[in-house]
C-alpha cells in the first residue's frame, strides 16, 4: 500500500456518459497530480493541484476537469466520454517541495468507455 | 523543452544477467532524475533518485548515476532476478517546474 488511494479500480461505461474518479493522497502531501496512461502515449500529464488550487495543466481535454477538496482529496471529471479515454488513470501526490523529490503513485482506475 | 528518452523494449534477459537501461535527457537547468518501476497490474513505484550532477542513486541492488556531461542517467543491476520483470520508467522534474516528465518504459523480462 503506498498510502495514495485511487477509487473505483476498474469502471466501465458508454460513451458519451460522466464519469468521476477519486484520489486520497498520502498523508501530508499537499500535491496532487493525474496523468493518462495508455498503449500509444505513454504517461501523459493532465493536471496538479496543489493544497487545493491549480498548480500547473498538461494535455488536459477540455472535457475533463479536476479539484482539490479541503481535505486534499482529488476528483478528476471525464464527460462526454469517447471510446480513445480508455486507459489507466493515475494520481500521484508529493510533499510541499513537489515533483523534485519524486512521486507516490496509486493503482490507478481502469477506465473502459464501450 | 524537456524531454527523455530511454531505451525501447523488450529487454529479455536470463536470471543472474547484467541489465543496462539506458536513458537520456534534455533539460534546461538542474533536473532531478528518478527511475519508477511497474509491475503487471499495479502503479509506478519510486525506485531511485538523484538530485544532482554526480549523484549515485541506488535501491534494491540497482544503480544510476545522474552524468551531466553526457545528459544520461542509465540504469543498471549486476544480477537480475524473475521478480525484476516489469516495465522501467526514467524521468525527470526541473527546477520550477510543476510536473515529471517520463520516458516512453522500457519493459523487462527477465527468464528463470
Amino acid at each position: 500500500d503506498s498510502g495514495v488511494t485511487q477509487t473505483p479500480k476498474h469502471l466501465i461505461t458508454a460513451t458519451g456518459q460522466r464519469v468521476t474518479l477519486r484520489c486520497s493522497p498520502r498523508s501530508g502531501d499537499l500535491s496532487v497530480y493525474w496523468y493518462q496512461q495508455s498503449l500509444d502515449q505513454g504517461l501523459q500529464f493532465l493536471i496538479q493541484y496543489y493544497n487545493g488550487e491549480e498548480r500547473a495543466k498538461g494535455n488536459i481535454l477540455e472535457r475533463f476537469s479536476a479539484q482539490q477538496f479541503p481535505d486534499l482529496h482529488s476528483e478528476l471529471n471525464l464527460s462526454s466520454l469517447e471510446l480513445g479515454d480508455s486507459a489507466l488513470y493515475f494520481c500521484a501526490s508529493s510533499p510541499e517541495g513537489g515533483p523534485l523529490y519524486g512521486y507516490t503513485f496509486g493503482s490507478g482506475t481502469r477506465l473502459t468507455v464501450v | 523543452g524537456n524531454s527523455v528518452t530511454q531505451m525501447e523494449g523488450p529487454v529479455t534477459l536470463s536470471e543472474e544477467a547484467f541489465l543496462t537501461i539506458n536513458c537520456t535527457y534534455t533539460a534546461t537547468g538542474y533536473p532531478s532524475l528518478f527511475w519508477y518501476v511497474q509491475y503487471p497490474g499495479e502503479g509506478l513505484q519510486l525506485l531511485l533518485k538523484a538530485t544532482k550532477a554526480d549523484d549515485k542513486g541506488s535501491n534494491k541492488g540497482f544503480e544510476a548515476t545522474y552524468r551531466k556531461e553526457t545528459t544520461s542517467f542509465h540504469l543498471e543491476k549486476g544480477s537480475v532476478q524473475v521478480s525484476d520483470s516489469a516495465v522501467y520508467f526514467c524521468a525527470l522534474s526541473n527546477t520550477g517546474g510543476f510536473k515529471t516528465i517520463f520516458g516512453a518504459g522500457t519493459r523487462l523480462f527477465v527468464k528463470a
